[in-house]
């Protein structure tokens, strides 16, 4: 499994960009990068998911390096529901579990 | 629609009782996953069924967890002799898949999860 690399904690003022780095240098060709995030005392939610190519929806954007040894998931405007831990989990074929890390803790500032 | 529901919200018990966790998964969706969690931790797998069979056990601790998932929908989580050390959020995740299982791209749908409190 991909081992993944997050930093424990990030700031973002409110209606600004944020931008989420993962670090995953052992992930394999095959592997998909899927992002979650998980409010206070609630269950995890999807928020992205990649393979090669930059992604876009309703609620973020990802940008993969060409490498694939990384990722960025992008908060265009930050808002206090944003304020989360940010999971990034490479998923392999073959076994379909999440191998979550500890993530990103988000704190959004009015 | 529905989503991936729990019960109960909570649970206290004492050492060495036996409990049940029950998940709700999202009607139709094949596959299912139980996840536990601690304080400042993120989620650690425990088990994935698809369908009725259990195809991924390898995160449940030790024989003191069984899962089971008889009619292919709802699916309990049992442990017996608790200790304080498996107090944690039980999460129940559900997603769609082929009969092969799921695709890498396959959302998880999460449920609220149970806190277990074990004193």
């Amino acid at each position: 499994d991909a081992k993944t690399t997050q930093p424990n904690s990030m700031e973002s003022n409110e209606e600004e960009p944020v931008h989420l780095p993962c670090n995953h240098s052992t992930i394999s060709g095959t592997d998909y990068i899927h992002w979650y995030r998980q409010l206070p005392s609630q269950g995890p939610e999807y928020v992205i998911h990649g393979l090669t190519s930059n992604v876009n929806n309703r609620m973020a954007s990802l940008a993969i390096a060409e490498d694939r040894k990384s990722s960025t998931l992008i908060l265009h405007r930050a808002t206090l529901r944003d304020a989360a831990v940010y999971y990034c989990i490479p998923l392999s074929s073959g076994t379909y579990k999440y191998i979550f890390g500890t993530g990103t803790r988000l704190k959004v500032l009015a | 629609g529905a989503g991936v529901s729990q019960t109960p919200s909570n649970k206290v018990t004492e050492k060495g009782k036996y409990v049940e966790l029950r998940c709700d998964p999202i009607s139709g969706h094949t596959a299912l996953y139980w996840y536990r969690q601690s304080l400042g931790q993120g989620p650690e797998f425990l088990i994935y069924f698809q369908g009725t069979g259990a195809a991924d056990d390898s995160g449940l601790p030790n024989d003191r967890f069984f899962a089971v998932r008889p009619e292919g929908s709802v699916s309990t989580l049992k442990i017996q002799r608790t200790e304080r050390g498996d107090s944690a959020v039980y999460l129940c995740a559900s997603s769609p898949s082929l009969a092969g299982g799921p695709r890498l791209w396959d959302e998880q749908f999460f449920g609220p999860g149970t806190r277990l409190t074990v004193l």
